[in-house]
């Protein structure tokens, strides 16, 4: 069973669409986060939303919206997409305790035209 | 700006020890080192964390330093399968990630 599950894998859309990626975790975690790898390789975060509180990392546009129906999941919406948006974006998520490693998903990697 | 520092690559021969640096000298006392690594495509996966104790698991071994200002990630029999992007971090215990900020990573290629 995949622990945390992030769809579609692949997205290919022109510039100004609307899209969304879903991301379902059943590990009974309380936090789940969206992450963005670029074409450098650097693995930013986004957001964090733990027990309906919401965490924006203030460099985030506000196309960019987290969506969470429940704990054990966290879709990211993105409006009026933009070239500079294509990257890998993924999903993780973590128990808050001591332990707390930090489980991601595959990825959804998203280009725009 | 990360917290850690590591070599941006290192090559290692198949089945010799792998053993990768990271540099975290302003650590606080309540920030434990964790270690992840992202093989090509593929999410991160986690490796292995500690404190102040060398730590082992089926995947590595931790070694810390007694102030706590580096660490080493050993791979005992380094494969081809460990050819990934190491991430050093620092995280306090019982805290969300939203405040962890990962480097670029040692990118560690395994050669037969």
């Amino acid at each position: 069973d995949t622990a945390v599950s992030q769809t579609p894998k692949y997205l290919v859309t022109q510039m100004g669409n609307d899209k969304s990626i879903k991301c379902e975790q059943n590990l009974g975690h309380d936090t789940m986060y969206w992450y963005k790898q670029d074409s450098k390789k650097f693995l930013k975060i986004m957001f964090s939303y733990n027990n309906k509180e919401l965490i924006i990392n203030e460099t985030v546009p506000n196309r960019f919206s987290p969506k969470s129906p429940d704990k054990a999941h966290l879709n990211l919406h993105i409006n009026s997409l933009e070239l500079g948006d294509s990257a890998v974006y993924f999903c993780a998520s973590s128990l808050q305790g001591l332990a707390g490693e930090l489980f991601f998903g595959e990825g959804s990697r998203l280009t725009v035209l | 700006d990360a917290k850690t520092t590591q070599p941006p690559s290192m090559d290692c021969a198949e089945g010799r020890a792998a053993n990768l640096p990271c540099n975290h000298s302003t650590i606080s006392g309540n920030e434990y080192v964790y270690w992840y690594r992202q093989i090509h495509s593929q999410g991160p996966q986690y490796i292995i964390h500690g404190l102040k104790n060398n730590e082992t698991n089926e995947m590595a071994s931790l070694i810390i330093t007694e102030d706590r200002k580096s660490s080493t990630l050993i791979l005992p029999h380094a494969t081809l399968r460990d050819t990934a992007v190491y991430y050093c971090i620092v995280r306090v215990a019982g805290t969300s990630y939203d405040k962890v900020i990962f480097g670029p990573g040692t990118s560690l290629s395994v050669i037969p």
